[in-house]
């Protein structure tokens, strides 16, 4: 199946700086990106898709100005969390497809961040 | 995108079959019905995922109703690395899968 990577899988930082976090489509092309929070023992929440050269679609509730998303190819997406504060801590996860219709979507391995 | 409804756990027994039960009434005649799973501390798996007709692979079968207000997940034989929580969600065009709570199953020795 179509591989999704994620780097970092976990990073941990101080309240106030950014971080990046880069999803990857190894084996194909993406033409479209999502984005993901779980908070422990939640569900997966859809935070924003990105088409790639084009502006993403934040979901009713997401700040775009703090979570910043870039889809600058067809095999990389990058989420950037601006000055992170500790309610930001959660588990992050990039999916993508190729982009066919009935498609499935394929996944990361998430990316754990922590904010002291 | 339609509404599902899944138990929110489910426990089975190691190598005897697994039966998760989906309801998704207001599904329309255009969605997909997907599966995923997701063991801790993972991002999600796919599973299978289906139309109309009951569908099969090396994971698992997914069986669906003949009016497709519902589907149930078949894991033929338990093993311990099943347990996960399982989520069904109904998509037109997979570009707006949203998640709901998902059934926890555990798979007991």
């Amino acid at each position: 199946g179509a591989v999704v990577s994620q780097h970092p899988s976990r990073v941990i930082c101080k309240s106030g700086t950014s971080v990046k976090i880069e999803c990857r489509s190894l084996d194909f092309q993406a033409t479209t990106m999502f984005w993901y929070r779980q908070f422990p023992k939640q569900s997966l929440m859809l935070m924003a898709t990105s088409n790639e050269g084009s502006k993403a679609t934040y979901e009713q509730g997401v700040e775009k100005d703090k979570f910043l998303i870039n889809h600058a190819s067809l095999t990389l997406s990058t989420l950037t969390v601006t000055s992170a504060h500790p309610e930001d801590s959660s588990f992050y996860i990039c999916s993508a497809t190729p982009g066919l219709a009935h498609e499935t979507q394929y996944f990361g391995p998430g990316t754990r961040l922590l904010v002291l | 995108d339609a509404k599902t409804t899944q138990p929110n756990s489910m426990e089975s027994n190691e190598e005897e079959p697994v039966h998760l039960p989906c309801n998704h009434s207001t599904i329309s005649g255009t969605d997909y019905i997907h599966w995923y799973r997701q063991l801790p501390s993972q991002g999600p798996e796919y599973v299978i995922h289906g139309l109309t007709s009951n569908v099969n692979n090396r994971m698992a079968s997914l069986a669906i109703a003949e009016d497709r207000k519902s589907s149930t997940l078949i894991l033929h034989r338990a093993t311990l690395r099943d347990a996960a929580v399982y989520y069904c969600i109904i998509s037109y065009n997979n570009n707006d899968m949203r998640f709901g709570a998902g059934t926890r199953l555990t798979v007991k020795p």
